[in-house]
């Protein structure tokens, strides 16, 4: 049971370019988060779903897009990359009744 | 989410039991009490959540006063791995869509000293 998993560790980009954040659960959680964390501050929240097919925006949505085709599997792409998205990315999962979030590793993003 | 407070840091030897408090003075009845902690560059970890009753599992013991208004989280023989930031958190335990996104406070510094 490998719970949140979350590639890759690391990366650079440059401005403009593109990527795609991969984020995988196996405790067959219906909902998935992403967060990104700026140094020092809180989770704020950018997409969330509530089970495959379904998504929705969240605190700071903007410069982001998520799709959810299986229960397992929440990626979420960056267009255009901006340095204001220089920040740490967290995936979480959750069960309805639970409450209880289960994160990932992150992947620390740099846009220069 | 109700608000909580929480003391900025605290140390305990290893090896000691860690006392973590949390005040929740305005928590509603159907709110949980949560806790999380986040080790440094790594992503936010899941501790321990309870109602009322007293919790306890295999990384801590959870402590809510009989008012609810306070809650304190022991982790039994802390390690120096132990050391984090830990957040209290107090929530319906329902996840509702964006409702359900956790809102991390300041938290408290644990420092554990060998």
């Amino acid at each position: 049971n490998a719970g949140v998993t979350q590639t890759p560790k690391f990366r650079i980009l440059k401005i403009g370019q593109s990527m795609t954040l991969q984020c995988t659960q196996d405790m067959n959680h219906n909902y998935m988060y992403w967060y990104r964390q700026d140094p020092g501050m809180g989770l704020k929240l950018i997409y969330y779903s509530v089970g495959a097919g379904i998504t929705d925006k969240g605190e700071v949505p903007n410069g982001y897009n998520v799709s959810r085709s299986t229960t397992e599997d929440f990626p979420l792409r960056l267009e255009l990359a901006a340095p204001s998205q220089t920040s740490v990315y967290f995936c979480a999962s959750s069960s309805p009744l639970a409450g209880a979030q289960f994160f990932g590793p992150g992947t620390r993003l740099t846009v220069l | 989410d109700a608000k909580t407070t929480q003391p900025t840091s605290m140390d305990c030897a290893e090896g000691r039991a860690a006392n973590l408090p949390c005040n929740h003075s305005t928590i509603s009845g159907n709110e949980y009490v949560y806790w999380y902690r986040q080790i440094h560059s790594q992503g936010p970890q899941y501790i321990i959540h309870g109602l009322k009753n007293n919790e306890t599992n295999e990384m801590a013991s959870l402590i809510i006063t009989e008012d609810r208004k306070s809650s304190t989280l022991i982790l039994p023989h802390a390690t120096l791995r132990d050391t984090a930031v830990y957040y209290c958190i107090v929530r319906v335990a329902v996840e509702s869509g964006a409702n359900s996104k956790l809102t991390f406070g300041k938290g408290i510094t644990l420092s554990v000293r060998p």
